[in-house]
């Protein structure tokens, strides 16, 4: 496709239950993120991928999130044991040297 | 305390006037500025993006400008339309730093 993508788009799960988030970025992008976004909050930071180098994990929040980068294109989130305050809107993003491009979001709902 | 700081958080607006959002930053060494536009329930979509030389840069209806030395930027709404109700958010990335430092949007209702 032509922009990010981002899958599920919702997601409704139990307390403590592991939940995978995907995100396809643009073709050629180098840069990955993913953040967070609670209501109300401004995003935070989750990790970050560029290229082949070592991913930038300093915002995971827990041991209980993780993310991969396979084959410098697809990335995964995952978090283990789902808590409640893990409910948000994961955004993932992509870009170059520039411009950053964002998928719409995935929202995760943890009753 | 954030280094990304917007105001107002919120404002209505009537359709058709202008409006002006403000954000501050303490990000340094300056990279570049960015203004995202975000539709409820949507990704944020990118507006304007601003080097430390450039002091305004358009896109359409949306202006925003750039003083590098007091920090500050501004997104100018001209003649607003009702689909212009949406969090505005500014961006700034500081050079040599991958990361990027997010305000918390500035909200923005246009009513008929």
């Amino acid at each position: 496709g032509a922009g990010v993508s981002q899958s599920p788009s919702n997601k409704v799960t139990e307390k403590g239950k592991d939940v995978e988030l995907r995100c396809d970025p643009i073709s050629g992008h180098t840069a990955l993120y993913w953040y967070r976004q609670s209501l109300g909050q401004g995003l935070e930071f989750l990790i970050y991928f560029q290229g082949n180098s070592a991913p930038d994990k300093s915002g995971l929040p827990s041991d209980r999130f993780s993310a991969e980068r396979t084959g410098g294109s697809v990335s995964t989130l995952t978090i283990q044991r789902t808590q409640q305050e893990d409910s948000a809107v994961y955004l993932c993003a992509s870009g170059t040297t520039g411009e950053l491009f964002f998928g719409e979001g995935s929202r995760l709902t943890v009753l | 305390k954030n280094q990304v700081e917007q105001s107002p958080q919120s404002l209505i607006i009537l359709e058709g006037k202008n409006c002006t959002l403000q954000c501050n930053y303490t990000v340094s060494p300056f990279s570049n500025l960015r203004w995202y536009k975000q539709d409820t329930g949507r990704g944020p979509v990118s507006l304007t993006i601003m080097t430390f030389s450039e002091n305004t840069k358009s896109n359409g209806r949306y202006t925003a400008t750039l003083d590098a030395d007091t920090k500050q930027s501004s997104l100018h709404i001209t003649a607003s339309q009702l689909s212009d109700s949406a969090s505005y958010i500014c961006v700034v990335s500081a050079r040599g730093n991958n990361r990027l430092a997010f305000g918390k949007g500035n909200q923005v209702v246009v009513i008929p």
